[in-house]
């Protein structure tokens, strides 16, 4: 089945405590982006990548990191949490850039909760 | 940076009634799109528009990418209970980057 697979789904952790969500997906995407949702906000993104080795900031890129070593997979990287981070967290893959002829998808999102 | 303007923020509704949502920004978008999310899931496309006045259906949705490329506007017919959601739209803004910009969302519930 294709799918786009985010882990955990919920993380509660202590502030500076250095954490990954991953995400991985089957679909043989070259373009793969992390977003943040929030009340009011709607999604944000925080990083995407066009293709391997090839990574790019979003609209809210300040604390986090990625990388994307293959292609399938594009870990979400906090090196320092801070509770302004508490979010819901969602990774989402396309062909090529969503938007152009192709269609995003997402994976269940990870609810990440900073104390 | 851009930014999508996307109205109602919420929507109570009988089953049965018809909905009706739009988005519009001051930046012209190349494509529009309309994205259904269910409690606990990601977004899901509804619908893609890609060329200026284009009206597109899908079952019950049908949506239009406005004429200025600077809008567009998702309806639903004869609402039933799984319509119930978040629905969001994104535009796609292509200037040096390409970018897609997400509204805040509309969050359908159905009254009992």
């Amino acid at each position: 089945e294709a799918q786009v697979t985010q882990n955990p789904r919920y993380l509660i952790t202590v502030t500076g405590k250095k954490l990954t969500v991953t995400c991985s997906q089957n679909m043989n995407h070259e373009y793969m982006s992390w977003y943040r949702q929030d009340p009011g906000l709607g999604l944000r993104q925080i990083y995407y990548s066009m293709n391997v080795e090839v990574t790019d900031k979003g609209d809210v890129p300040e604390g986090y990191k990625v990388s994307r070593k293959e292609k399938r997979n594009f870990p979400l990287i906090l090196e320092s949490p801070s509770p302004n981070q508490t979010s819901l967290y969602f990774c989402a893959s396309s062909l090529s850039l969503p938007g152009a002829n192709t269609e995003a998808f997402f994976g269940q999102g990870t609810r990440l909760t900073v104390v | 940076g851009q930014q999508l303007n996307q109205s109602p923020q919420s929507m109570f509704i009988q089953e049965g009634e018809d909905v009706s949502m739009n988005c519009t920004s001051s930046s012209i978008f190349n494509t529009w799109l309309w994205y259904k999310q269910d409690p606990g899931e990601g977004p899901v496309l509804l619908i893609a528009l890609y060329k200026a006045g284009e009206l597109t259906s899908n079952g019950r949705l049908t949506a239009q990418f406005g004429i200025t490329r600077k809008d567009s506007f998702l309806n639903i017919s004869a609402s039933i209970p799984s319509d119930v959601g978040i629905y969001f739209c994104a535009g796609l803004y292509v200037d040096s980057n390409y970018q897609l910009i997400w509204g805040a969302g509309t969050k359908l519930i159905i009254k009992p």
